[in-house]
């Protein structure tokens, strides 16, 4: 599966947008992107996939670039519950196979 | 509660030990992953069960070895426990095409003295 390249750290403004950026360069036309977080040693929780359009639901937003190799995840209004390390996983959907790979993902802090 | 059960929560034992971790997967999971995640080395990918047979196979140290039960519970067998063995164990289950992704338990945390 393709690699991703994301910044080690961030902070953010409680009450303010969170974007948290990932490059993947080298994404194919069959991976998706996929977003974890993982708040203080606790099992890591799914927050959205896509594949090229952006997704929205009761979480947050994925905006993917036309070209696939970027993306960004958007948090619209952080909270300090929000505070934790994100996953952004590239991967190929398999039917029964295939599995997640994590890299070190973005520390976000969100700050009162 | 995410519906993967992993006990027991906390685990302490000695060098040269054996343990059994245990994961009961989401209600209609066939597969069945296994993480482990220490301080220096972030999350990583042991090994993929489906269905009672072994999928994958990730960074599994040949001390290490797992199975799926026909109830399709997984246990995780560790031995000759090291002290770097030391590290939190996540167990995720999916369904069919696993399309949205995994389900994590909350972890069993392994301390080797």
């Amino acid at each position: 599966d393709a690699k991703t390249t994301q910044p080690p750290s961030m902070d953010c403004a409680e009450g303010r947008a969170a974007n948290l950026p990932c490059n993947h360069s080298t994404i194919s036309g069959n991976e998706y992107v996929y977003w974890y977080r993982q708040i203080h040693s606790q099992g890591p929780q799914y927050i959205i996939h896509g594949l090229k359009n952006n997704e929205t639901n009761e979480m947050a937003s994925l905006i993917i670039t036309e070209d696939r190799k970027s993306s960004t995840l958007i948090l619209p209004h952080a909270t300090l519950r929000d505070t934790a390390v994100y996953y952004c996983i590239v991967r190929v959907i398999r039917g029964s196979q295939g599995n997640l790979i994590f890299g070190k993902g973005t520390k976000l802090s969100v700050k009162p | 509660d995410s519906g993967v059960t992993q006990t027991p929560k906390h685990l302490i034992t000695a060098t040269g030990q054996r343990v059994t971790l245990r994961c009961s997967p989401r209600s209609g999971d066939l597969s069945v992953y296994w993480y482990q995640q220490s301080l220096d080395q972030g999350l990583q990918f042991l090994i993929q069960y489906y269905n009672g047979e072994e999928r994958a196979k990730g960074n599994i140290l040949e001390r290490f070895s797992a199975q799926q039960f026909p109830d399709l519970h997984s246990e995780l067998n560790l031995s000759s426990l090291e002290l770097g063995d030391s590290a939190l164990y996540f167990c995720a289950s999916s369904g069919q095409g696993n399309f949205y992704g995994y389900t994590f338990g909350s972890g069993t945390r392994l301390t080797v003295v």
